[in-house]
């Protein structure tokens, strides 16, 4: 089915370890963007991107990179990860980058940082 | 930013319609109202959006008040796959980017 497509599902890393999110859409989305979610808290923007090679910083980008190399590929990377950074992370894309447009979610990565 | 106000949680009975409630006294005038529901351990779903016109699609219906300052998501006849959290969102452009504000959402039970 078409739509955006996360790996790993899950993840345990420890302190200090890197590793990159992937993720996929093939809806020739232009828009873009990785959230986190936490107990208690609402979704909230790690980065974003409006097309490929652009992208820019969210509300919470420390310890995050990002890039786009293509229309259908917008991976996510820590850098060096903390306890801080356990989450759930979703990667959403939209046609369009206005605000009238709905974004169609990931099945999120449950990642652990012990 | 403007911010949503919504109840904790609700209660439904099966093929029941169900009225979930959204404040958002402080919208300004360009902001898009978007509602999205999450499943457990799913993703948000889409499920619809509007900006001063009542809106209409097959999953729900959006009412939003003339003054905007709140909307209801209709779901017309609940089923058991409705159960989930549903978040009243809204978003508005701010550069190049979209800006959209999460709550905490409501928690809709719906009862066989």
């Amino acid at each position: 089915n078409a739509g955006v497509t996360q790996t790993p599902k899950f993840q345990v890393l420890k302190t200090g370890q890197s590793m990159t999110l992937q993720c996929a859409q093939d809806m020739n989305h232009e828009y873009m963007s990785w959230y986190r979610q936490d107990p208690g808290m609402g979704l909230r923007l790690i980065h974003y991107s409006v097309g490929a090679g652009i992208t820019d910083q969210g509300e919470v980008p420390n310890g995050y990179n990002v890039s786009r190399s293509t229309t259908e590929d917008f991976p996510l990377r820590l850098l060096s990860a903390a306890p801080s950074q356990t989450s759930v992370y979703f990667c959403a894309s939209s046609s369009k980058q206005g605000a009238g447009y709905g974004y169609t979610f990931g099945s999120g990565t449950r990642l652990t940082v012990v | 930013d403007a911010k949503t106000t919504q109840p904790n949680s609700m209660e439904s009975n099966e093929e029941e319609p169900v009225h979930l409630p959204c404040n958002h006294s402080t919208i300004s005038g360009t902001d898009y109202i978007h509602w999205y529901r999450q499943l457990p351990s799913q993703g948000p779903e889409y499920v619809i959006h509007g900006l001063t016109s009542n809106v209409n699609n097959r999953m729900a219906s959006l009412a939003i008040a003339e003054d905007r300052k709140s909307s209801t998501l209709i779901l017309h006849r609940a089923t058991l796959r409705d159960a989930a959290v549903y978040y009243c969102i809204l978003s508005h452009n701010a550069g190049n980017n979209r800006k959209l504000i999460w709550g905490l959402g409501t928690s809709l039970a719906v009862n066989p």
